[in-house]
C-alpha cells in the first residue's frame, strides 16, 4: 500500500493568514491526488484534484501544487469557515489511501 | 450533482453481518466508481473498496477477506456487506461517488451513517 503522511498534525492559524499543508507520498503517484476539507460532525468535501485542479465551487483561495511524491495544500487568506481538518488522497493505484489528516485551529 | 443516503443499522452485534446501503438520488449509476470510505470516532479516513458501474471491485486488502460491495442499476443503489464485525469496526460509514473524469477523487458523498458493534 502507499503511505500518505501528512504534516503538521495540527496547525493554529489566525483569519487572514497564509497556511501550507504538505502530503508526502510513500511512493510516487504522479498527479493522483486529492484534498479534502472535513467539519465536525459532516463527510468530507472534496476541495482539490488532480493535484492542482479546484473542484468546482471551492473558493480560489485554495490552491494545490506538486507530482510525484511531494504535495501542497495553500490556503492563501484564512477565512473564519476554514477551520477544519484536511486531507490528502492517494488515487494512484488500489487500495486509495488517506493521510493521517491536518487539523487547522484558530489561534 | 450526484446525490447519495446511506441507510442500515446503527448497532451490530460482534461476529454478525453489517449491511449498508447507499441509494443514488440524483444522476445515474453509470460511469462512476462508487467507494465505501469509514471513519472510526475521532479518527482518520479509510478507504474499504469501489465498484465501477461494469461491476468490477477493488477491496483494501486489509478488509478483503471479510467485504462485499455489489450494485443494484435497477435500484440505483450500491451495497456493503462487511462480515464477522467487531468492536474496531465501530466507525460511520460513508459511500462517495467518483467520475473518471475527477481521476479518483471523490466529488459526492453521502451523510454517513454512524454503525456500533456491541452486544
Amino acid at each position: 500500500d502507499i503511505q500518505m503522511t501528512q504534516s503538521p498534525s495540527s496547525v493554529s492559524a489566525s483569519v487572514g493568514d497564509r497556511v501550507t499543508i504538505t502530503c508526502r507520498a510513500s511512493q510516487g503517484i504522479g498527479t493522483w491526488l486529492a484534498w479534502y476539507q472535513q467539519k465536525p460532525g459532516k463527510a468530507p468535501d472534496l476541495l482539490i484534484y488532480s493535484a492542482s485542479t479546484l473542484q468546482s465551487g471551492v473558493p480560489s483561495r485554495f490552491s494545490g501544487s506538486g507530482s510525484g511524491t511531494q504535495f501542497t495544500l495553500t490556503i492563501s487568506s484564512l477565512q473564519p469557515e476554514d477551520f477544519a481538518t484536511y486531507y490528502c488522497q492517494q488515487a494512484s493505484s488500489f487500495p486509495n489511501t488517506f493521510g493521517q489528516g491536518t487539523r487547522l485551529e484558530i489561534k | 450533482q450526484v446525490q447519495l443516503q446511506e441507510s442500515g443499522p446503527g448497532l451490530v452485534k460482534p461476529s454478525e453481518t453489517l449491511i449498508l446501503t447507499c441509494t443514488v438520488s440524483v444522476g445515474s449509476i453509470s460511469g462512476n466508481y462508487w467507494s465505501w470510505i469509514r471513519q472510526p470516532p475521532g479518527k482518520g479516513l479509510e478507504w474499504i473498496g469501489n465498484i465501477y458501474f461494469s461491476g468490477s471491485t477493488n477491496y483494501n486488502p486489509s478488509l478483503k477477506s471479510r467485504v462485499t460491495i455489489s450494485l443494484d442499476t435497477s435500484k440505483n443503489q450500491f451495497s456493503l456487506k462487511l462480515r464477522s464485525v467487531t468492536a474496531p469496526d465501530t466507525a460511520v460509514y460513508y459511500c462517495a461517488s467518483s467520475h473518471t473524469l475527477l481521476r479518483g477523487a471523490m466529488g459526492s458523498w453521502g451523510r454517513g451513517t454512524l454503525v456500533t458493534v456491541s452486544s
